[in-house]
């Protein structure tokens, strides 16, 4: 089968930096994206990866690496607006993309 | 990025009725759409994609008899909930693919519409 693993929730402090994980297993790997979905509202994309390494937009870096099934979204110098759920998405080798059920991140002040 | 539209944002119906749902692309043309469902703190659900000018192709579990999809031109995509029903009610989600490029190399992503919250009475 095909899964995607994120933690369920993470807590982080405004003004620090916070990482959240994604580990993937899927037929074939053609590309992971970050999305952040605010509660009530659509998911809008953050970042692309389909090379190994880090991929650097403002505050929001996002790295991967395709050997472990593993990506990680850096989010520094949180803000409170921040607080939102992420979601992971790996595109397979039938060009689908298989979403991780995203981690809710909390910010407190 | 992309701009993709949804409308309405928000419909509240009786049982029974049906309710359609528009998803347009703003500023590009998407020869492919796709419609998602999202049950409160749950993930996303693909529950079709649509292909211009063809079938739409349904997840598995999703009846095409009830979820009717049009995607008559490269910028409309229609989701039609027939004889809705309480259970129907969720948070409905399109979104259209556009080319993007970055050092990571070019693909195919995908913009979100705003979401339509649908509550059958």
């Amino acid at each position: 089968g095909q899964n995607i693993d994120q933690p369920t929730e993470m807590t982080a402090t405004e003004g620090a930096i916070v990482q959240i994980n994604c580990t993937y297993q899927t037929s074939g790997f053609n590309g992971l994206f970050w999305y952040q979905q605010h509660a009530g509202e659509a998911p809008t994309f953050l970042s692309y990866n389909v090379l190994d390494g880090l991929e650097e937009k403002g505050r929001f870096s996002s790295f991967l690496s395709r050997s472990k099934g593993y990506s990680y979204l850096l989010l520094k110098e949180l803000q409170m607006k921040d607080s939102a759920s992420y979601l992971c998405a790996v595109r397979d080798s039938n060009y689908q993309l298989i979403w991780g059920a995203g981690t809710k991140l909390i910010i407190k002040p | 990025g992309a701009v993709v539209s949804q409308h309405p944002s928000r419909v509240i119906c009786k049982s029974g009725t049906s309710v359609k749902i528009e998803c347009r692309s703003l500023d590009f043309q998407a020869t492919t759409m796709f419609w998602y469902r999202q049950f409160p703190k749950q993930s996303l659900m693909l529950m079709a994609t649509s292909n211009e000018g063809s079938k739409a192709t349904y997840e598995q579990g999703v009846e095409k008899d009830k979820f009717l999809i049009n995607h008559a031109s490269l910028t409309l995509s229609t989701l039609t909930v027939t004889s809705a029903h309480p259970e129907d009610s969720s948070f409905y989600i399109c979104s259209a693919s556009e080319p993007t490029s970055g050092s990571s190399g070019g693909t195919d992503t995908q913009y979100f519409g705003p979401g339509t919250r649908l509550t059958v009475l």
